[in-house]
């Protein structure tokens, strides 16, 4: 069965500096993909980025990257320079044959 | 906006009674997916159709049930609906049949009274 967690339920973080998100994974597959996703209080699932579980080079996506340690099962999300628009719910998961998704991190943005 | 379109956006009902989610994916993905988030359950996954074929199937109550028409929408029916059953319904959609990224709609809210 697959597993995520996200261990921290809400986290602060000044505006422009950088956070990082946590996440570790659990699955006895070999071939899987990791994803975080934004939810802000308007609801809608916005997708942020994308590891697959071959790829050697940490994905990244502008402000967005990915802290693949395979070894470790961990795929935690740093978000550099941090924006106001940046607090939201940010959703870890996991699919290998379906997306299993963690419980959320809140993270809050202070000016 | 992600290209995947949901409908209605609200829908406020009575226990008993059933409702149709409509969901239209992304033009070039064959894939839709369904997803229920509560506040107890978090986001979990429901069922999956490829190409008009079910693919996956999560936890999906048996009052539930799906389907994927030849022009790729699909539709969630629910059934003598519970007051358990107000969540937000998510739709997403994808290329291909898995291990791709799925992009979400704007979700349907649903309240049972």
């Amino acid at each position: 069965a697959q597993k995520i967690t996200q261990t921290q339920p809400g986290m602060f973080v000044q505006e422009k500096e950088a956070v990082t998100l946590d996440c570790t994974y659990d699955t006895s597959d070999q071939s899987y993909g990791l994803f975080w996703y934004k939810q802000p209080s308007s609801g809608e699932m916005i997708f942020l980025i994308y590891q697959g579980s071959y790829d050697e080079q940490n994905a990244t996506e502008g402000r967005y990257s990915l802290n693949f340690q395979k070894a470790r099962k961990s795929a935690n999300l740093v978000i550099s320079a941090s924006q106001l628009g940046d607090s939201a719910m940010y959703f870890c998961a996991m699919e290998s044959y379906q997306l299993t998704f963690g419980k959320g991190t809140k993270l809050s943005v202070i000016p | 906006d992600s290209g995947v379109t949901q409908t209605p956006k609200h829908l406020i009902t009575a226990t008993g009674q059933r409702v149709t989610l409509r969901c239209s994916p992304r033009s070039g993905d064959l894939s839709v997916y369904w997803y229920q988030q509560s506040l107890d359950q978090g986001l979990q996954f429901l069922i999956q159709y490829y190409n008009g074929e079910e693919r996956a199937k999560g936890n999906i109550l048996e009052r539930f049930s799906a389907q994927q028409f030849p022009d790729l929408h699909s539709e969630l029916n629910l059934s003598s609906l519970e007051l358990g059953d107000s969540a937000l319904y998510f739709c997403a959609s994808s290329v291909g049949q898995g291990l791709d990224t799925q992009y979400f709609g704007p979700g349907t809210r649903l309240t049972v009274l």
